[in-house]
């Protein structure tokens, strides 16, 4: 089992609409939570961190933990063609020093 | 405002040279990474340097070294470089891993080839 497990895609999602990207985690002691998104070709943005159970919203942005499933989640509303990209979620486990990636859903905004 | 500095941009070897890759950050960060990303693998962690004077392995150490020189650069040496190490390298850095809130900033990446 993946430390950080993620569905690949590519998920496509009408523009305008709500895209919901997933991610499960293995250590039950994980701290913190991360949203990375990657352009093709680019590094890695941090868009979304979370730490406490329950929603976090940042503009059209809201990450959703829940730690007694082991799951993070990302909602984009209103979704955008410059929304398509590789979202990375991220967890910071119990060991504290680093962080470990998924490998990223691919995301697709169609016009 | 440079955040995190790689260099080189890309580079070409052949299989047994050798190479360094450089990181420099100058946002007074603590810890730096090195990560490699291949197709369908997401990030991998190689080495780390949690402080200034301290490094470990990660997941995918092997073939590969390192040197934290000083707070703001950390770099990579790839000693006999293979065909399997052919991917696009990161370096990020972070303020202080004991933050819960703390994320990273990662630079622009090395895409190497080894032929």
């Amino acid at each position: 089992q993946k430390e950080v497990e993620q569905n690949s895609g590519p998920l496509s999602v009408p523009e305008g609409a709500i895209a919901s990207l997933n991610c499960t985690y293995s250590d039950r002691g994980s701290q913190s939570f991360f949203w990375y998104r990657q352009y093709s070709g680019k590094s890695p943005e941090l868009i979304m961190f979370i730490y406490s159970n329950g929603d976090k919203e940042d503009g059209r942005f809201t990450a959703q933990l829940n730690k007694a499933s082991q799951y993070v989640s990302l909602l984009i509303r209103d979704s955008q063609p410059s929304d398509s990209a590789t979202y990375l979620c991220a967890v910071k486990g119990s060991s504290a020093s680093k962080i470990i990636f998924g490998s990223g859903t691919r995301l697709s905004i169609r016009p | 405002n440079a955040g995190v500095t790689q260099t080189p941009k890309f580079q070409v070897l052949k299989t047994g040279q050798s190479m360094t890759l450089q990181c420099a950050q100058d946002m007074n960060h603590n810890s730096m990474y090195w990560y490699r990303q291949d197709p369908g693998m997401g990030l991998r962690l190689i080495y780390y340097s949690a402080s200034e004077g301290t490094t470990d392995k990660g997941e995918v150490p092997n073939g590969y070294n390192v040197s934290r020189l000083n707070k703001r650069e950390f770099s990579l040496r790839l000693e006999s470089a293979a065909p399997s190490q052919t991917s696009v390298y990161f370096c990020a850095s972070s303020e202080d891993f004991r933050s819960p809130s703390y994320g990273y900033t990662f630079g622009s990446g090395t895409r190497l080839t080894v032929v």
